[in-house]
């Protein structure tokens, strides 16, 4: 079992780029999450998902968006890239409102 | 809407002793699960430890016990005999578990930074 896994490591982007940032688990878990990390904070819930073709907004959607297609993966996508998108994003699953499983992470800056 | 507090941004223990990190958190749910992760300076998220609002008692998971007071909404860390392992950020977050729109979500503490001295 790999887990959680999460592609790129890192990324650097220009102001104005787009990115998608992967995410893909294979503990076949209904739930799937995207937060950020900013330094020395903790993790913000960007949007998730509680199952293929459903997803909804968290705590700080503003700039991404989402789609689930199938159990397994739940890509994230960034349209116009800003600084203020510059932080570390988590991608977790879990079953149901059990503990949730993240990825390594993903360090994205936008210059 | 949940909040997760966690008022010590730093701790500091000596190595072989017992640290308590504290957590309180403001919920209307009846129904709810309390977790506490650990963040390595490494980056990831371990999961540590979980806790049922209504589990009737504290949860332990070897070296890591939940002081869970429901009537004071506290769900306090205490990690028994420190290592230099231990060294890390850890973060006390919470999920509803009835339905409504929060179900599921977890909500984070700002964290604790603890440093194990030797």
């Amino acid at each position: 079992n790999a887990g959680v896994t999460q592609t790129p490591k890192f990324r650097i982007l220009k102001i104005g780029q787009s990115m998608t940032l992967q995410c893909t688990q294979d503990m076949n878990h209904n739930y799937m999450y995207w937060y950020r990390q900013d330094p020395g904070m903790g993790l913000k819930l960007i949007y998730y998902s509680v199952g293929a073709g459903i997803t909804d907004k968290g705590e700080v959607p503003n700039g991404y968006n989402v789609s689930r297609s199938t159990t397994e993966d739940f890509p994230l996508r960034l349209e116009l890239a800003a600084p203020s998108q510059t932080s570390v994003y988590f991608c977790a699953s879990s079953y149901g409102t059990a503990q949730q499983f993240f990825g390594p992470g993903t360090r994205l800056t936008v210059l | 809407a949940q909040k997760i507090t966690q008022t010590q941004p730093g701790m500091f223990v000596q190595e072989k002793e017992a640290v308590t990190l504290d957590c309180t958190y403001d919920t209307s749910d009846q129904s709810y699960g309390l977790f506490w992760y650990k963040q390595p300076s490494s980056g990831e998220m371990i999961f540590l430890i979980y806790q049922g609002s209504y589990d009737e008692q504290n949860a332990t998971e070897g070296r890591y016990s939940l002081n869970f007071q429901k009537a004071r909404k506290s769900a306090n860390l205490v990690i028994s005999a420190s290592q230099l392992g231990d060294s890390a950020m850890y973060f006390c977050a919470m999920n509803p578990h009835a339905g409504g729109t929060s179900y599921g979500k977890l909500t984070f503490g700002q964290g604790t930074i603890l440093t194990v001295h030797p």
